[in-house]
């Protein structure tokens, strides 16, 4: 069971807007950096947002993250074939002295 | 570019050890906080554990406390993971991952593809 829970699975068809929520705790989300990461089949994890909302260069402003309170969340608009991966939230947790990470979101483009 | 890879998986049995390896090009890990991050066949990421830009900070998930140790040879560039006393439960593939350093935030934004250790009598 991980310490940041995360809905198993999102679905959405090509052009709409999808949600992935991260929920956590005050020693984790509240107080620390939310990051957001894509792992396509196969391959190995990228990062797509750090600090909460901010995009590395290379990653679309189709992706957006936002946090609030404990809980934190990625929003991909205009959805493309290409976005159908896993998506994992992550933020240091105080309390474990450790990163802990979501348990992943399966996102399917139908 | 930035490159990372791991080395020394493969199949043991419990209770044994293996030192993985992670050889970094492209940045000098002395510069840069580096972990370990794990994914078991068909599951979720886990992080296993962390060192410091300068080695004084290490940090490790309870689930391998006292079993694996983290450690770097700054003059070969190189990353090592040394694992004790391995359970069916460790099997997993390992990612080497490089810590940025991105406007006060620190995330992980380069991957190895990893190695994979498979426990199993």
């Amino acid at each position: 069971q991980s310490v940041l829970t995360q809905p198993p699975s999102a679905s959405g068809t090509p052009g709409q807007r999808v949600t992935i929520s991260c929920s956590g705790s005050s020693s984790n989300i509240e107080s620390n950096n939310v990051y957001w990461y894509q792992q396509l089949p196969g391959t190995a994890p990228k990062l797509l947002i750090y600090g909460n909302n901010q995009r590395p260069s290379g990653v679309p402003d189709r992706f957006s993250g936002s946090k609030s309170g404990t809980s934190a969340s990625l929003a991909i608009s205009g959805l493309r074939s290409e976005d159908e991966a896993d998506y994992y939230c992550a933020a240091w947790d105080d309390s474990l002295s450790g990163l802990v990470f979501g348990g992943g979101t399966k996102l399917t483009v139908l | 570019q930035v490159q990372l890879v791991e080395s020394g998986g493969g199949v043991v049995q419990p209770g044994r050890s293996l030192r993985l390896s992670c050889a970094a090009s492209g940045f000098t890990i002395s510069q840069y906080g580096m972990h370990w991050v794990r994914q078991a066949p068909g599951k979720g990421l886990e992080w296993v554990t962390f060192i410091s830009y300068d080695g004084s900070n290490k940090q490790y998930a309870d689930s391998v406390k006292g079993r694996f140790t983290i450690s770097k040879d700054s003059s070969k560039n190189t990353l090592y993971l040394q694992v004790n006393s391995l359970r069916p439960e460790d099997t997993a593939v390992y990612h080497c991952v490089k810590e940025g350093v991105y406007s006060g935030s620190y995330p992980f934004d380069s991957w190895g593809q990893g190695t994979l250790v498979t426990v199993s009598s």
